[in-house]
């Protein structure tokens, strides 16, 4: 399986922040990573797909790049509906695989 | 608007088989654009894909989970399942089911169902 590892495991912010979250992927997964916001008690929501591409409602201060195996996710100016869990996932080859999560707080 | 929800008993004894089922709105299971998933989550933890089945009855699995998981899909109820046997305490999480993108992201979620796996 491939192994999905984000960092850091939490994240202390403030409103207005540029936060960045890494994905590292433990082989190549070309751009075939995914990101997702999940919020106490609800299911994860997608955010963007193919690396980079915003999935259509989701505000411009998302932002998804990198490639093969390290990727990140960064949010231009962090607002208050922000403080969430963020999850990759590659999807090159089956099992489908997640990171950990990346728990941003308030800081 | 898609919408998916998960339906089954919450509480499972060990060594018997978790049967869970998701409704899809607004999307067809005969489409063939999407696949339909399965995926779960622990408490405090991170997800862990099952599998995933497309409209033709052909599915994947985490081999993790093969020999004991099966999928299947009934697109004259618009509904697909999941059945696990030989559960044990480490099967004890929220099961989400998802559309998942013929790529294999995720677009649309279920609200998740809590399954306990306890005598």
């Amino acid at each position: 399986d491939i192994q999905m590892t984000q960092s850091p495991s939490t994240l202390s912010a403030s409103i207005g922040d540029r936060v960045t979250i890494t994905c590292r992927a433990s082989q190549s997964i070309s751009a075939r990573l995914a990101w997702y916001q999940q919020k106490p008690g609800k299911a994860p929501d997608l955010l963007i797909y193919g690396t980079s591409n915003l999935e259509r409602g989701v505000p411009s201060r998302f932002r998804g790049s990198g490639s093969e195996t390290e990727f990140t996710l960064t949010i231009s100016s962090l607002q208050p509906d922000d403080f969430a869990t963020y999850f990759c996932q590659q999807y090159k080859t089956y099992p489908e695989t997640f990171g950990q999560g990346t728990k941003v707080e308030i800081k | 608007q898609v919408q998916l929800q998960e339906s089954g008993p919450g509480l499972v004894k060990p060594s018997q088989t978790l049967s869970l089922t998701c409704t899809v709105s607004g999307a067809s299971t005969s489409s063939d654009n999407y696949y339909w998933s399965w995926i779960r989550q622990p408490a405090g933890k991170g997800l862990e894909w099952i599998g995933r089945i497309y409209t033709s009855g052909s599915a994947n699995y985490n081999p993790s989970l093969d020999s004991r998981t099966a999928l299947s899909v009934d697109t004259s109820k618009n509904q697909f399942s999941l059945k696990m046997t030989s559960v044990t305490a480490a099967d004890t999480a929220v099961y989400y089911c998802a559309r998942e993108h013929t790529s294999g992201y995720a677009l649309n979620w279920g609200q998740g169902t809590l399954v306990i796996v306890s005598s």
